[in-house]
């Protein structure tokens, strides 16, 4: 059965600390990984990972996938306030279909 | 435009009741889905539809019965629901089912529902 597992599932931290996400998975017909954000409403996009030991950056986030052992991370360096949320990886097969994992609460302190 | 709407934005229904979800997106995606989010857990694929075709039911009650009148709309007819089926009801859409372009899906911000 294809599933999604996320660790922490929940985490606090103070403002200004790095925080590593982690997420594995088992599938079939994988063909993309995703991370999102969700704060209170819907979850916004934040990386697609397709190929191994790309990095991916945005600001203060980023993201890396190994396929050869089924797992992504998802770096926050410099955490603000504005970070708290619950942050979603899913991964996509090949028919289009999207499956989440549990995802990783996260809490940063002033 | 690039956003997905969805309409309405709360919604209270008993369970006699029929009512429809709608959502709406116009940067000409051509998969579009339908989740449903309890709280504190992460959104359930109910369908998807590409190329205006239903492509997946993650086995779904008959109660709930999709519906994609063109590329651009999605709605989801509601019938006899159970108090259990209220949720956070989200529409999401991508641009290419099945192509090799960046694919990341954009959601709506969902339709809370509460059957009583």
């Amino acid at each position: 059965e294809d599933k999604v597992v996320q660790s922490p599932l929940s985490l606090v931290v103070h403002e200004g600390d790095t925080v590593t996400l982690n997420c594995s998975y088992e599938v079939t017909n994988f063909r993309s990984l995703l991370w999102y954000k969700q704060e209170k409403k819907a979850p916004t996009f934040l990386f697609m990972l397709t190929s191994s030991g790309i990095e991916k950056k945005s600001g203060r986030l980023s993201s890396i996938l190994d396929k050869k052992e089924l797992f992504s991370i998802l770096n926050i360096t410099a955490t603000q306030t504005g970070d708290s949320a619950v942050y979603l990886c899913a991964y996509k097969t090949s028919y289009d279909k999207v499956i989440f994992g549990p995802g990783t609460s996260l809490s940063v302190i002033p | 435009d690039t956003e997905v709407t969805q309409t309405p934005k709360h919604l209270v229904m008993g369970m006699t009741n029929k009512k429809s979800l709608k959502c709406e997106q116009h940067m000409g995606h051509r998969a579009m889905y339908w989740y449903k989010q309890k709280a504190k857990k992460p959104p359930e694929l109910m369908f998807v539809y590409s190329y205006e075709k239903l492509s997946i039911n993650e086995s779904v009650p008959s109660r709930f019965s999709p519906e994609c009148p063109n590329s651009s709309l999605l709605n989801l007819h509601l019938h006899a629901l159970q108090p259990e089926d209220s949720a956070l009801y989200l529409c999401a859409s991508s641009q290419d089912p099945s192509g090799t372009s960046s694919n990341e899906q954009f959601f709506g911000p969902g339709t809370r529902l509460t059957v009583l």
